[in-house]
């Protein structure tokens, strides 16, 4: 079956370092990987979409420079947390699917970032 | 831009009374897609059910919906709530770029 790893499932960081965290699809090809956050409270928020051999495409509020990510095979993702602040704590949310058009996204279990 | 809404925070039952979790959506594509995906604690959010097609009802593992395009509306149920329904549950939205957008999520407790 289709299964996303991601790892770490836990981190804690210094106030103003960064963390990356990474998602690897097993059993499929994750051409499109979709980023969220879910910050304390609230729902999940796309960060970005990533599409192999495409451009990334970050929401509003969301930037390359903050959230840097890499997706350069048909596995595997990564997306860092640039100098990280209380507001970048939550869990963060990987989902991978095989096409760019509307169906589902298999989703990683979140790596949880706290912020020190 | 495209919303979900989801009225309720919680929702405490007793085993064995009907499950019904709203959702609204707002959206200007014509096909999108309509998902609920159940978040268990300490394991990834998957799909339970989806849709796209105008007043079908859609079934799994008990759980149904139909996507109502009149009134925007894709309400989750079950006839008989269990103990292991207990979780988070997601209304999302698929629109016209393949982005999928969230709703708050039902806390559904099920008590005995």
């Amino acid at each position: 079956g289709a299964l996303v790893y991601q790892y770490p499932r836990r981190t804690i960081c210094k106030s103003g370092t960064s963390m990356r965290m990474e998602c690897q699809a097993v059993g499929f090809q994750a051409t499109s990987v979709a980023w969220y956050r879910q910050s304390p409270q609230k729902t999940f928020e796309l960060i970005a979409l990533s599409t192999v051999n495409s451009a990334i495409k970050y929401e509003q509020n969301f930037t390359q420079e903050k959230f840097p990510i890499s997706h350069p095979n048909l596995s595997f993702s990564s997306m860092t947390v640039l100098n990280a602040y209380l507001e970048d704590r939550g869990l963060y949310l990987c989902g991978a699917r095989e096409t760019v058009s509307n169906e589902r996204l298999f989703f990683g279990h979140g790596t949880k970032l706290s912020v020190l | 831009g495209d919303s979900v809404t989801q009225k309720e925070g919680l929702v405490t039952l007793t085993e064995g009374l009907p499950v019904m979790l709203n959702c609204t959506y707002q959206t200007i594509y014509s096909n999108a897609f309509l998902f609920w995906y159940v978040h268990y604690l300490n394991e990834s959010p998957r799909l339970l059910l989806k849709s796209s097609t105008d007043n079908k009802r859609t079934e799994h593992q008990g759980f149904h919906a139909t996507l109502h395009k009149s009134s925007s509306s894709f309400h989750l149920q079950k006839s008989s709530a269990q103990l292991s329904d207990s979780a988070l549950y997601y209304c999302a939205l698929g629109g016209s770029n393949a982005k999928l957008t969230f709703g708050k999520g039902t806390k559904l407790s099920v008590k005995s």
